[in-house]
């Protein structure tokens, strides 16, 4: 699975765009880009994933550079529930035998009131 | 997504004894996964849980120290054993699901060994 990288941490005040920035330049053809966020003492939790289109769910959207070699993670009125690690990952899915997550060091987002 | 129970949700340890962790998820699933997150780590995948035959272990896990069990789709365990207080960490369960092979992690399991 292609390398990330995160910065370590980042604010945003609440109500405002968290903007959550990942380079993956070694990605391949065939890799997704995936993110999840860990909230303090639970498991992680899936946000959103793509492959080389933009992408939008009730959670967040994720806007993937045309070469691929980075994406940014929006979360569009951060609240102070949203403060968490946010971790992205590059994967190939394998529809047989399913792939493991490789997972960074993340983004520590602190939202702030 | 998938309903994934661990217990026990905590314990405290000696050295020196195991303990087994259990997963259950609400519906069968494909594969099945053990993490562990040591404090203030990041994840760090285990193994590969197969049902009907051995896991697969990543690089620096070993079958000794950490026997997994998946008698069927929807259960599987881990054992810690002979532990030290360098195995205190937070280990979770996690699935896959969906025709993208989606992946949801349990609450976790969080052990202290003293």
């Amino acid at each position: 699975d292609a390398k990330t990288t995160q910065p370590p941490s980042m604010d945003c005040a609440e109500g405002r765009a968290a903007n959550l920035p990942c380079n993956h330049s070694t990605i391949s053809g065939n890799e997704y880009v995936y993110w999840y966020r860990q909230i303090h003492s639970q498991g992680p939790q899936y946000i959103i994933h793509g492959l080389k289109n933009n992408e939008t769910n009730e959670m967040a959207s994720l806007i993937i550079t045309e070469d691929r070699k980075s994406s940014t993670l929006i979360l569009p009125h951060a609240t102070l529930r949203d403060t968490a690690v946010y971790y992205c990952i590059v994967r190939v899915v394998q529809e047989t035998s399913g792939s493991r997550l490789t997972f960074g060091e993340g983004t520590q987002l602190t939202v702030n009131p | 997504s998938a309903v994934i129970s661990q217990k026990p949700s905590r314990d405290i340890c000696q050295r020196g004894t195991s303990l087994t962790i259990q997963c259950q998820v609400d519906s069968q699933v494909t594969m099945m996964f053990w993490y562990r997150q040591q404090p203030g780590q990041s994840l760090t995948l285990i193994a590969t849980a197969n049902q009907g035959s051995e896991a697969t272990y990543e690089s620096g896990f070993v079958i000794d120290k950490f026997p997994i069990s998946r008698p069927n789709l929807t259960f599987s365990t881990l054992t810690v054993s002979n532990m030290s207080p360098e195995d205190s960490s937070i280990y979770l369960c996690s699935v896959t699901r969906g025709a993208r092979n989606e992946q949801f992690f349990g609450p976790g399991t969080r052990l202290t060994v003293l």
